[in-house]
């Protein structure tokens, strides 16, 4: 049963500590995505990649979060120094990009981040 | 922003009811696809219609598109209270570096009373 698994579950940390989250994608799927939902923002796209290249990271806050595949079984999200307004649920998804043909995303189940 | 919007925000109907929810997005697309999230759980995919798919049927789900409104509709027939979840729906790209990828509206919170 292909699925995509996030680690950690659920992380608590101190503020300005390093978080470093990871996704590991369904064998094949060519698309990575990170997420990160929030109450008052609703899911917000941080980074995505095609091909392990990253495409669109526009929304990430770039002086603190970074975002890498260093392989095809492996997406990491980190944020270093982390802020209580980091405090959310992050999202990896993964999914097939082809041509012109996109396919449904995967998500995992998430990281739920409280910075405190 | 080229996210799409929900329209209503909340929903709130009786079991055996249908429920209507409404997308409207901004940019060409490939697809548009429909996602249910329960409280605390990652999202699940539901159906995708292809942008040149008018209208599709899955169980008790059926979507329309339509390209010229830039607008979708899901419609969910004889509700039950295990339809209690939040909806998304998410465009998708059509175009060269932005191909797949989703844009997400903020989601309509659909409560169905037993």
């Amino acid at each position: 049963d292909a699925r995509v698994t996030q680690t950690p579950r659920d992380k608590v940390t101190e503020m300005g500590q390093e978080v470093t989250m990871r996704c590991q994608p369904i064998l094949g799927h060519n698309t990575v995505f990170w997420y990160r939902q929030t109450m008052m923002q609703g899911l917000e796209l941080l980074a995505y990649f095609r091909n392990r290249a990253p495409l669109d990271d526009s929304g990430m806050p770039k002086d603190r979060f970074s975002a890498e595949m260093p392989d095809a079984t492996l997406a990491t999200l980190k944020i270093q120094p982390s802020e209580p307004r980091d405090s959310a649920v992050y999202f990896c998804a993964s999914g097939l990009s082809l041509d012109r043909r996109a396919t449904e995303a995967f998500f995992g189940q998430g990281t739920r981040l409280t910075v405190v | 922003s080229q996210q799409g919007e929900e329209d209503p925000q909340a929903l709130s109907i009786q079991e055996g009811e249908n429920a209507t929810m409404n997308c409207s997005y901004k940019t060409s697309i490939n697809n548009l696809q429909w996602y249910r999230q329960n409280s605390g759980r990652g999202l699940v995919h539901l159906i995708l219609i292809r942008s040149n798919e008018r209208e599709k049927h899955s169980g008790r789900l059926r979507v329309t598109l339509d390209t010229s409104k830039k607008s979708s509709s899901l419609l969910i027939t004889a509700s039950r209270a295990a339809d209690t979840a939040s909806y998304f729906c998410a465009s998708v790209a059509d175009r060269g570096s932005t191909l797949g990828r989703l844009y997400f509206g903020r989601g309509t919170q659909l409560t169905v009373w037993p």
